[in-house]
């Protein structure tokens, strides 16, 4: 069983460019989470996906956009990139319909510097 | 709005019990997660409470009092590698989107 995968690792981008985050879901998982952590702060959740649809949505503005693809993995899309959008992007998976309570598995995340 | 308080830092001996508590403050409260992060690492999920009591899970024990609007995670037998930062996350909705507080971070010392 192929646990979350993330792509890439690490990025470097400059204040006002436009970055794609990937991210391949566990196997059987059809619900995908975006979370955003700032260095030392917890996760803060961003949107999630179930079966290609947005799910749900935190406190995040526009530019922060999705996709979830038919094999349900995932894109996020962060335009006009701000300094404070540096931080660690963490993609989750869990199970049937994101029931709460179900486990989340987070991947190693994409470690995003704005300079 | 929702919102987590759990202390930033927590440090125990090896062998100890320790327990981490989390308080919090949201609407449409379904349940209280626990999960664990080593430093570089992705979160990894440790127990879930959607109902008053103690859940067992190993070492480690997870309680909720949804009247008190208060949960705390219980780790016992403390080990080396159990230092990591601990976060407990409310789901507030029934699609299981988590709301996240600051982390507590476990320093355990020989």
């Amino acid at each position: 069983e192929t646990g979350v995968t993330q792509s890439p690792t690490h990025l470097i981008k400059t204040r006002g460019q436009q970055v794609t985050l990937r991210c391949s879901s566990q196997s059987g998982h059809n619900t995908v989470s975006w979370y955003q952590q700032a260095l030392g702060q917890g996760p803060q959740f961003i949107f999630q996906y179930y079966r290609e649809e947005e799910n749900g949505r935190g406190n995040f503005p526009p530019r922060f956009s999705g996709l979830q693809f038919p094999n349900y993995s995932s894109e996020l899309n962060v335009n006009a990139l701000e300094l404070d959008d540096s931080a660690l992007y963490l993609c989750a998976s869990s199970p049937t319909s994101g029931r709460a309570g179900n486990e989340q598995y987070f991947g190693p995340g994409t470690r995003l510097t704005v300079t | 709005g929702q919102s987590l308080e759990q202390p930033s830092e927590v440090t125990a001996v090896e062998g100890a019990i320790v327990q981490i508590n989390c308080t919090y403050q949201t609407s449409g409260f379904y349940g209280l997660s626990w999960y664990q992060q080593h430093d570089g690492g992705a979160p990894t999920f440790l127990s879930y409470n959607a109902l008053d009591g103690l859940e067992e899970t190993g070492r480690f024990s997870s309680f909720l009092s949804r009247s008190d609007s208060y949960g705390y995670l219980l780790l016992q037998e403390l080990q080396m590698k159990d230092s990591a930062s601990y976060f407990c996350a409310v789901s507030h909705n029934a699609g299981n989107m988590l709301t996240f507080g600051g982390g507590t971070r476990l320093m355990v010392k020989p």
